[in-house]
Order: structure tokens, then C-alpha cells, then sequence
């Protein structure tokens, strides 16, 4: 069963930063791309960057390209968002999702606020 | 980045069939088709349907997907209570080099 499992959620400062994980099993980690993919309360789903599974390419929203970096280790089965220069509008849940959107995980709420 | 259009709610009766739709261009529906996801409040949304058709085991067969142009739709048939649902279309846009979405659709099942 494919599980993953996000954490390093919170409540930050505006230019604050945060470090988001995902930890995966229940699949081959290193053979699947992976996405992290948002939504702010009562809204709707907001793509937020890919990864693939060789770490190239990565894509990211124009909404947090430059703050945002993704990564990953395939050797821990893990995925990573590092956060930078956090704004108002970054508050959401933030979901770690293989690719093609076929498993999702519960989610990690961040809030930023001061 | 701009999105998918989907109507923000459709109403119908139970048992009867509900058909959503997804507008997007050339680049991204009208390219390689749409994903479709269902969400339950409180809960993680659940794929249905990826690049028109193609269902994951476990998904009924009461839902189908298609795609016309750059129109992706998604049929529900014989509609249930537990149907009840927001439904998100998503594709990848290659001139963006983005993942878009709809704004998500709220099925209500009357």
C-alpha cells in the first residue's frame, strides 16, 4: 500500500522559512516523479512544483519560483519543499503527490501569519 | 499561471447523470487530456481519471472521462449521494511547463 506522509508544517512569520517532507513507502520511490500541490483554506488546488525522479528536470509555479526549492533523496524514500521568504499567501495545506496525481498524502497545514 | 475553466457548481437528482466540464487550449487539455480528481471536505482529493480515460483500479464505472478539443468532460451516471463531491480537472501545460488546474467544481446531488 502506497503511503506518504507529510510534515514540518506550522505557523511561521511572513519572511520566514520552513522545511516540508514527505516520507514515502509502499512503492519504488526512486522510480516515480513526484509533485507537491497546495490549498489554501476553502480554495482550491494550486500546483506547486515536479520533481522527477532523477531530480531533472523541476518545475515550479510562477508563484513561488525563487523561494521555493524541491528535492529529494531516493535512498531515504523522501521528498522535500524548502520554503524561503514566506508570504501571507503561502498559507495552505501542503500535499506531497506522485505523479499523475495517483496518491496523495494527508497534508501539512502551514500558516503564515504574524 | 492560468488555469482550467470549470463551472463552480453543478446540481442534479439522484440517479440521474451529471457531466463536468474543463476548458483549457492547445497546450495543455487539447495536448495530452486532463486528470480528474474528486474531494471529499476534510479529506485529500482522489484520482478518477488521468489523460481522459484511464481509470485507476477501484474507481466505478459509473464515471468516465473524455475529451473533445480542448474540452475535457467527466460523466457521472446514476448518481449517488456519495457523489456528492468538488471535482478538480488538471493538465500539464507545455508552453508554461506547469501543471494547471480548474478552480474545481462543487457536484451537489439533489
Amino acid at each position: 500500500e502506497v503511503q506518504l506522509v507529510e510534515s514540518g508544517g506550522g505557523l511561521i512569520q511572513p519572511g520566514g522559512s520552513l522545511r516540508l517532507s514527505c516520507g514515502a513507502s509502499g512503492f519504488t520511490f526512486s522510480s516515480y516523479a513526484m509533485k507537491w500541490v497546495r490549498q489554501a483554506p476553502g480554495k482550491g488546488l494550486e500546483w506547486v512544483s515536479y520533481i522527477n525522479s532523477s531530480n531533472i528536470p523541476i518545475h515550479y509555479a510562477d508563484s513561488v519560483k525563487g523561494r521555493f526549492t524541491t528535492s529529494r533523496d531516493n535512498a531515504k524514500n523522501s521528498l522535500f519543499l524548502q520554503m524561503n521568504s514566506l508570504r501571507d499567501e503561502d498559507t495552505a495545506v501542503y500535499y506531497c503527490v506522485t505523479d499523475l496525481f495517483a496518491d496523495w498524502g494527508q497534508g501539512t497545514l502551514v500558516t503564515v501569519s504574524s | 499561471q492560468a488555469g482550467l475553466t470549470q463551472p463552480p457548481s453543478v446540481s442534479k437528482g439522484l440517479r440521474q447523470t451529471a457531466t463536468l466540464t474543463c476548458t483549457g487550449n492547445s497546450n495543455n487539455v487539447g495536448d495530452q487530456g486532463a486528470a480528474w480528481l474528486q474531494q471529499h471536505q476534510g479529506h485529500p482529493p482522489k484520482l478518477l481519471s488521468y489523460r481522459n480515460n484511464n481509470r485507476p483500479s477501484g474507481i466505478s464505472e459509473r464515471l468516465s472521462a473524455s475529451r473533445s478539443g480542448n474540452t475535457a468532460s467527466l460523466t457521472i451516471t446514476g448518481l449517488q449521494p456519495e457523489d456528492e463531491a468538488d471535482y478538480y480537472c488538471s493538465a500539464w501545460d507545455r508552453s508554461l511547463n506547469a501543471w494547471v488546474f480548474g478552480g474545481g467544481t462543487k457536484l451537489t446531488v439533489l
